[in-house]
Protein backbone atom coordinates (compact mmCIF):
# COMPACT_ATOMS: atom_id res chain seq x y z
CA UNK A 1 0.00 0.00 0.00
CA UNK A 2 1.70 3.26 -1.37
CA UNK A 3 2.23 5.74 1.05
CA UNK A 4 1.31 9.72 0.19
CA UNK A 5 3.16 10.48 -3.22
CA UNK A 6 4.16 13.66 -4.64
CA UNK A 7 5.56 15.34 -7.40
CA UNK A 8 7.80 16.53 -8.22
CA UNK A 9 10.18 16.39 -5.40
CA UNK A 10 12.06 19.46 -6.31
CA UNK A 11 10.43 22.31 -8.26
CA UNK A 12 13.15 25.19 -9.57
CA UNK A 13 10.98 27.91 -11.26
CA UNK A 14 11.99 31.54 -12.36
CA UNK A 15 10.09 34.72 -10.89
CA UNK A 16 6.56 34.84 -13.09
CA UNK A 17 6.38 31.36 -13.65
CA UNK A 18 3.84 29.44 -12.88
CA UNK A 19 4.59 25.90 -10.34
CA UNK A 20 1.93 23.03 -10.33
CA UNK A 21 2.37 20.22 -7.35
CA UNK A 22 0.56 16.99 -7.28
CA UNK A 23 -0.23 15.20 -4.54
CA UNK A 24 -1.74 11.16 -5.01
CA UNK A 25 -3.24 10.42 -1.51
CA UNK A 26 -2.91 6.85 0.23
CA UNK A 27 -5.64 4.73 -1.45
CA UNK A 28 -8.94 4.77 0.29
CA UNK A 29 -8.10 8.06 1.36
CA UNK A 30 -10.48 11.37 0.02
CA UNK A 31 -9.22 13.95 1.87
CA UNK A 32 -6.02 15.94 1.09
CA UNK A 33 -4.55 18.62 3.27
CA UNK A 34 -1.84 21.22 1.65
CA UNK A 35 0.68 22.59 3.99
CA UNK A 36 3.44 25.20 3.21
CA UNK A 37 6.70 25.22 5.71
CA UNK A 38 9.11 28.05 5.24
CA UNK A 39 12.74 27.83 6.40
CA UNK A 40 13.04 27.52 9.80
CA UNK A 41 9.80 27.48 10.83
CA UNK A 42 6.70 25.23 11.29
CA UNK A 43 3.98 23.86 8.70
CA UNK A 44 1.31 26.51 8.00
CA UNK A 45 -1.89 25.29 7.07
CA UNK A 46 -3.05 25.97 3.12
CA UNK A 47 -6.20 24.09 2.49
CA UNK A 48 -8.30 21.14 3.15
CA UNK A 49 -10.15 19.49 -0.27
CA UNK A 50 -12.40 16.23 -0.89
CA UNK A 51 -13.07 15.40 -3.94
CA UNK A 52 -14.45 17.73 -6.29
CA UNK A 53 -14.74 20.07 -3.13
CA UNK A 54 -13.03 22.33 -1.24
CA UNK A 55 -13.77 21.96 2.52
CA UNK A 56 -11.38 24.76 4.23
CA UNK A 57 -9.32 27.37 2.09
CA UNK A 58 -8.50 29.88 5.11
CA UNK A 59 -4.94 29.54 4.93
CA UNK A 60 -4.79 30.26 1.25
CA UNK A 61 -3.43 33.34 0.23
CA UNK A 62 -5.65 35.59 -1.61
CA UNK A 63 -4.08 35.69 -4.81
CA UNK A 64 -2.15 33.45 -7.01
CA UNK A 65 -2.53 30.28 -5.04
CA UNK A 66 -5.25 27.59 -6.22
CA UNK A 67 -5.99 24.21 -5.81
CA UNK A 68 -8.44 21.32 -7.17
CA UNK A 69 -8.88 17.67 -6.26
CA UNK A 70 -10.67 16.27 -9.59
CA UNK A 71 -12.98 13.22 -9.25
CA UNK A 72 -10.01 11.46 -11.86
CA UNK A 73 -6.32 12.45 -10.44
CA UNK A 74 -4.08 13.57 -8.01
CA UNK A 75 -4.67 16.90 -5.86
CA UNK A 76 -2.72 20.21 -7.76
CA UNK A 77 -1.40 23.24 -6.25
CA UNK A 78 -1.46 25.60 -8.37
CA UNK A 79 1.03 29.07 -7.64
CA UNK A 80 0.82 31.48 -10.53
CA UNK A 81 3.40 34.30 -10.68
CA UNK A 82 5.63 32.37 -8.20
CA UNK A 83 7.86 35.08 -6.59
CA UNK A 84 10.89 34.56 -4.23
CA UNK A 85 8.80 34.42 -1.14
CA UNK A 86 7.15 31.21 -2.44
CA UNK A 87 9.97 29.28 -1.95
CA UNK A 88 9.35 26.88 0.60
CA UNK A 89 8.61 23.15 1.03
CA UNK A 90 4.82 22.38 0.20
CA UNK A 91 3.44 18.93 2.35
CA UNK A 92 0.60 17.13 1.14
CA UNK A 93 -1.29 14.63 3.81
CA UNK A 94 -4.91 12.75 3.14
CA UNK A 95 -7.00 11.25 5.41
CA UNK A 96 -9.73 9.22 5.12
CA UNK A 97 -13.36 11.10 5.90
CA UNK A 98 -14.08 12.28 9.40
CA UNK A 99 -16.78 11.21 11.46
CA UNK A 100 -19.18 13.61 12.58
CA UNK A 101 -18.56 14.44 16.24
CA UNK A 102 -15.49 12.15 16.27
CA UNK A 103 -11.89 13.04 16.75
CA UNK A 104 -9.75 13.61 13.92
CA UNK A 105 -8.18 11.28 11.71
CA UNK A 106 -4.65 11.29 11.54
CA UNK A 107 -3.03 12.53 8.72
CA UNK A 108 -0.62 10.40 6.17
CA UNK A 109 2.15 12.95 4.48
CA UNK A 110 3.96 12.73 2.06
CA UNK A 111 7.50 13.82 1.18
CA UNK A 112 7.26 17.19 0.12
CA UNK A 113 7.87 19.27 -2.93
CA UNK A 114 10.65 21.44 -2.19
CA UNK A 115 9.97 24.82 -4.25
CA UNK A 116 12.93 27.28 -5.46
CA UNK A 117 12.50 30.33 -7.24
CA UNK A 118 15.26 32.23 -8.35
CA UNK B 1 -7.79 31.55 17.57
CA UNK B 2 -5.99 28.34 18.59
CA UNK B 3 -1.65 28.30 18.79
CA UNK B 4 1.25 25.71 19.57
CA UNK B 5 3.97 27.08 21.48
CA UNK B 6 7.31 25.01 21.87
CA UNK B 7 9.93 25.99 24.08
CA UNK B 8 12.83 25.89 22.69
CA UNK B 9 13.83 25.45 18.71
CA UNK B 10 17.23 23.17 19.74
CA UNK B 11 17.08 20.62 21.90
CA UNK B 12 20.86 18.62 22.50
CA UNK B 13 21.20 16.17 24.82
CA UNK B 14 23.24 13.06 25.16
CA UNK B 15 22.83 9.47 23.72
CA UNK B 16 20.95 7.82 26.63
CA UNK B 17 19.96 10.77 28.43
CA UNK B 18 16.30 11.96 29.09
CA UNK B 19 14.58 13.84 26.45
CA UNK B 20 12.06 16.15 26.72
CA UNK B 21 10.27 18.37 24.44
CA UNK B 22 7.65 20.93 25.48
CA UNK B 23 4.71 22.04 24.02
CA UNK B 24 1.92 24.31 25.24
CA UNK B 25 -1.19 24.76 23.75
CA UNK B 26 -4.18 27.70 23.96
CA UNK B 27 -7.64 26.42 23.16
CA UNK B 28 -11.39 27.49 24.34
CA UNK B 29 -12.74 24.36 23.18
CA UNK B 30 -11.11 20.66 24.50
CA UNK B 31 -8.32 20.24 22.24
CA UNK B 32 -6.93 16.91 19.85
CA UNK B 33 -3.17 17.24 20.23
CA UNK B 34 -0.46 15.13 17.92
CA UNK B 35 3.29 15.31 17.98
CA UNK B 36 4.88 14.45 14.67
CA UNK B 37 8.73 13.59 13.68
CA UNK B 38 9.88 14.83 10.60
CA UNK B 39 13.39 13.43 9.34
CA UNK B 40 15.63 15.44 7.01
CA UNK B 41 13.93 15.69 3.61
CA UNK B 42 11.04 13.69 4.49
CA UNK B 43 7.61 14.30 5.09
CA UNK B 44 6.02 14.26 8.59
CA UNK B 45 5.24 10.44 10.48
CA UNK B 46 2.71 10.58 13.48
CA UNK B 47 4.56 9.70 16.96
CA UNK B 48 1.67 9.79 19.38
CA UNK B 49 -1.77 11.42 19.58
CA UNK B 50 -4.47 12.61 22.77
CA UNK B 51 -7.56 12.26 21.56
CA UNK B 52 -9.67 12.85 25.06
CA UNK B 53 -9.04 9.33 26.32
CA UNK B 54 -6.29 8.20 28.63
CA UNK B 55 -4.00 11.39 29.21
CA UNK B 56 -0.79 9.55 29.27
CA UNK B 57 -0.10 8.63 25.58
CA UNK B 58 2.30 6.06 24.81
CA UNK B 59 3.44 6.33 20.95
CA UNK B 60 6.37 4.88 18.71
CA UNK B 61 10.02 4.53 19.44
CA UNK B 62 9.41 4.94 23.03
CA UNK B 63 8.45 8.03 22.86
CA UNK B 64 5.03 9.09 25.49
CA UNK B 65 3.50 12.46 25.87
CA UNK B 66 1.16 13.81 29.01
CA UNK B 67 -1.95 16.07 28.45
CA UNK B 68 -2.41 17.92 31.56
CA UNK B 69 -4.93 20.82 31.14
CA UNK B 70 -4.13 22.80 34.35
CA UNK B 71 -1.24 23.28 32.57
CA UNK B 72 -2.42 23.51 29.09
CA UNK B 73 0.66 20.96 28.29
CA UNK B 74 1.78 18.30 26.42
CA UNK B 75 5.15 17.81 26.58
CA UNK B 76 6.96 14.65 25.10
CA UNK B 77 9.24 12.80 26.66
CA UNK B 78 11.57 9.63 26.07
CA UNK B 79 13.71 8.10 29.06
CA UNK B 80 16.91 7.17 26.97
CA UNK B 81 17.97 9.21 23.77
CA UNK B 82 18.75 6.82 20.37
CA UNK B 83 21.41 8.69 17.82
CA UNK B 84 18.20 7.71 15.53
CA UNK B 85 15.97 10.20 17.53
CA UNK B 86 17.78 13.18 15.95
CA UNK B 87 15.19 15.12 14.12
CA UNK B 88 13.02 17.70 14.10
CA UNK B 89 9.83 17.16 16.23
CA UNK B 90 6.58 19.14 15.86
CA UNK B 91 3.56 19.43 18.16
CA UNK B 92 0.33 19.83 16.40
CA UNK B 93 -3.22 20.67 17.73
CA UNK B 94 -6.90 20.82 15.89
CA UNK B 95 -9.48 21.84 18.00
CA UNK B 96 -13.02 20.52 18.29
CA UNK B 97 -12.24 17.67 16.45
CA UNK B 98 -11.35 19.87 13.03
CA UNK B 99 -8.80 18.18 10.34
CA UNK B 100 -7.30 21.30 9.90
CA UNK B 101 -3.72 21.28 11.76
CA UNK B 102 -2.03 24.28 14.10
CA UNK B 103 1.42 23.54 13.96
CA UNK B 104 4.30 24.62 16.16
CA UNK B 105 7.43 26.21 15.35
CA UNK B 106 9.33 22.88 15.92
CA UNK B 107 12.44 21.62 18.21
CA UNK B 108 15.27 20.53 16.28
CA UNK B 109 16.87 17.50 18.78
CA UNK B 110 20.30 16.46 18.70
CA UNK B 111 21.63 13.53 20.20
CA UNK B 112 25.86 13.90 21.43
CA UNK B 113 27.76 10.50 21.61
Amino acid sequence: NAGVMQNPRHLVRRRGQEARLRCSPMKGHSHVYWYRQLPEEGLKFMVYLQKENIIDESGMPKERFSAEFPKEGPSILRIQQVVRGDSAAYFCASSPPKLAGGPPNEQFFGPGTRLTVL
Amino acid sequence: AQSVTQLGSHVSVSEGALVLLRCNYSSSVPPYLFWYVQYPNQGLQLLLKYTSAATLVKGINGFEAEFKKSETSFHLTKPSAHMSDAAEYFCAVSMGGAQKLVFGQGTRLTINP
